[in-house]
This record gives C-alpha cells, sequence and structure tokens, in this order.
C-alpha cells in the first residue's frame, strides 16, 4: 500500500512570495489533514477535510493560508505571502475517517524555509 | 485553549534501561491517546493508542492512563539506540467543530550504547 505522498520535499522562498504544497494521500482514505510543524514543537492542525468538505479550519491564518481538496483526493496547501514565521515542517496526513480511533498516517512532510 | 504538555528533554538513558516519557493534558473529555515517534528529519508514525485507564502493553512498550490525574506515560523497556528520537504524546480534543488531533511539543529520548 503506497503511502501519503508530498511534493515538494523542500522549498525556500523570500518573503511575501507565494507558495503551494501537494498531497496524495492514502488510497481509500476519506480524511486528509495539513499540520504545521515548527522546529522544537508539535504538529499543530491547520486543516481537516472529510472528503472534499471542511471540517475544521479553525486554525488556518485565513489571510494568508488557503487550501482545497476539490475532488476528495488529492490536496493543496497554499501561503500568499509568505512570512518569516511561515517557516517550518509542512506535513500532510489521512485516515480512513475522522470517527473513533482512527490511524493518521503522515507524509514526509514539506520544509519550507522563508527568508 | 486545550494543552498537551510533555517534557522536551533531552531524556538520556543508558541501553537496556526502562526509559518513561511522560504527558499531562487540559481537556478532562479527552477520550483517546496517543503516542506518536518521530525519527530526526521524518514524520511522526503511530506507535501505540490507549483510551481506558490503566496500562496497555505491546512489545516493549506500555502506554499507561490515567484520566483523574489527566496523565499519560509511555515505558520503552530495554531501551535500545534505534528508540532515539522524539516521542509525541497526543490528544483528542472535542469542540463544537468536531474532534482534532492535539500535539505536545515531544519529549527527545537518547540511548546511548
Amino acid at each position: 500500500e503506497a503511502g501519503v505522498a508530498q511534493s515538494p520535499r523542500y522549498k525556500i522562498i523570500e518573503k511575501r512570495q507565494s507558495v503551494a504544497f501537494w498531497c496524495n494521500p492514502i488510497s481509500g482514505h476519506a480524511t486528509l489533514y495539513w499540520y504545521q510543524q515548527i522546529l522544537g514543537q508539535g504538529p499543530k492542525l491547520l486543516i481537516q477535510f472529510q472528503n472534499n468538505g471542511v471540517v475544521d479550519d479553525s486554525q488556518l491564518p485565513k489571510d494568508r493560508f488557503s487550501a482545497e481538496r476539490l475532488k476528495g483526493v488529492d490536496s493543496t496547501l497554499k501561503i500568499q505571502p509568505a512570512k518569516l514565521e511561515d517557516s517550518a515542517v509542512y506535513l500532510c496526513a489521512s485516515s480512513k475517517s475522522s470517527l473513533g480511533v482512527n490511524e493518521q498516517f503522515f507524509g514526509p512532510g514539506t520544509r519550507l524555509t522563508v527568508l | 485553549q486545550k494543552e498537551v504538555e510533555q517534557n522536551s528533554g533531552p531524556l538520556s538513558v543508558p541501553e537496556g534501561a526502562i526509559a518513561s516519557l511522560n504527558c499531562t493534558y487540559s481537556d478532562r473529555g479527552s477520550q483517546s491517546f496517543f503516542w506518536y515517534r518521530q525519527y530526526s528529519g521524518k514524520s511522526p508514525e503511530l506507535i501505540m493508542f490507549i483510551y481506558s485507564n490503566g496500562d496497555k502493553e505491546d512489545g516493549r512498550f506500555t502506554a499507561q492512563l490515567n484520566k483523574a490525574s489527566q496523565y499519560v506515560s509511555l515505558l520503552i523497556r530495554d531501551s535500545q539506540p534505534s528508540d532515539s528520537a522524539t516521542y509525541l504524546c497526543a490528544v483528542i480534543a472535542w469542540d463544537n467543530q468536531g474532534g482534532k488531533l492535539i500535539f505536545g511539543q515531544g519529549t527527545e529520548l537518547s540511548v546511548k550504547p
């Protein structure tokens, strides 16, 4: 079974530029998550999708971050414009459902550096 | 703001010893608790979950939960250098948008040969 795929793996941009990340979850997983992990901290949930609908985006900085999962499969996360404090690893995860005890499988992450 | 607290470490133990990792959480309504392992530069991977008070054992790993004290721990017996990683405690916290996984900051474990 293929795992969660993410690209790119690394990205370096200057502040005020825009950037986009892509995620393809495990086949058949209805729930997709985007996390931000700043160095030395645990992952923080940015947005959760159930199929192609948003379940929770309460911690997404909506003035600069956006995400979509148009066909309920892969997803993109965009930052526009980027700030220095956006430097982090962006992790995508998926699970079969959002109910009960369900394991979230993480992708390898995209390491973003904002200069 | 629902929180999960862990000692950041580093926790250093000799090979073969028991490593004890601790976590406290603020949301009394939490029912599900997870331990993830994250090697440097890698993504988190689930090693155990627990949702009943008491102990749950899986090989060299034992998770312990005390809901009254809002405390969950992970014991690693016969620690190996390959166990050296950051261990993340995570709790499902519920709000009006449903349940979400809240992570602690992680405890870095170093097992010395």
